[in-house]
């Protein structure tokens, strides 16, 4: 697609559900990544996805968080059992093929745990 | 490990005001650095990059020049516009080669017509 494209764009969901956020990055696009956006806390890096594979995955804040990337191209991200500090912004960024190095995102999925 | 310092906003300017948010960094070997830009209810844009010192990045009037000796990024306007209001980012690349991005804390800017 022309830019990173992310879904749902809003979720509230009741503590203690699980939650999906999918992700679709530029074709062509190798490499992958998952940020969180909280109030008072920046931009936090949680995953790195080169191809299907995920070589760093040092930001994920605990074992609740996981995600996955199939054939290359669309990601998951899945948060168990969510608690209400998991509420923020979740960010895709891609980046790869001809657009280099640059990384671009998504417009992100608003998480609400309630 | 690498990190990035920004000024603490909110910066508020008049309309045709100089603008300067400071970024200095900590990194090992040789990062690219960013500027992102977050307008009210979008997402983050990448507004221009460096990737070697001396480099300078530059966009829509906006400046930003690598500075090894101080590890520094800082981000120039020299008149701003209401439309300019937005949250900016400082950010570097990671070492190694994931190529992620470490940004710093955000700095916000009004500016007032």
């Amino acid at each position: 697609g022309a830019g990173v494209s992310q879904s749902p764009s809003n979720k509230v969901t009741e503590k203690g559900k699980d939650v999906e956020l999918r992700c679709d990055p530029i074709s062509g696009h190798t490499a992958l990544y998952w940020y969180r956006q909280s109030l008072g806390q920046g931009l936090e890096f949680l995953i790195y996805f080169q191809g299907n594979s995920a070589p760093d995955k040092s930001g994920l804040p605990s074992d609740r968080f996981s995600a996955e990337r199939t054939g290359g191209s669309v990601s998951t991200l899945t948060i168990q059992r969510t608690q209400q500090e998991d509420s923020a912004v979740y960010l895709c960024a891609s980046s790869g093929g001809i657009s280099g190095n640059t990384i671009y995102f998504g417009e992100g999925s608003w998480l609400t745990v309630v | 490990g690498n990190s990035v310092t920004q000024m603490e906003g909110p910066v508020t300017l008049s309309e045709e005001a100089f603008l300067t948010i400071n970024c200095t960094y900590t990194a090992t070997g040789y990062p690219s650095l960013f500027w992102y830009v977050q307008y009210p209810g979008e997402g983050l844009q990448l507004l221009l990059k460096a990737t070697k010192a001396d480099d300078k990045g530059s966009n829509k009037g906006f400046e930003a020049t690598y500075r090894k000796e101080t590890t520094s990024f800082h981000l120039e306007k020299g008149s701003v516009q209401v439309s300019d209001s937005a949250v900016y980012f400082c950010a570097l690349s990671g070492s190694g080669n994931t190529g992620k991005l470490i940004f710093g804390q955000g700095t916000t800017l009004q500016v007032k017509p």
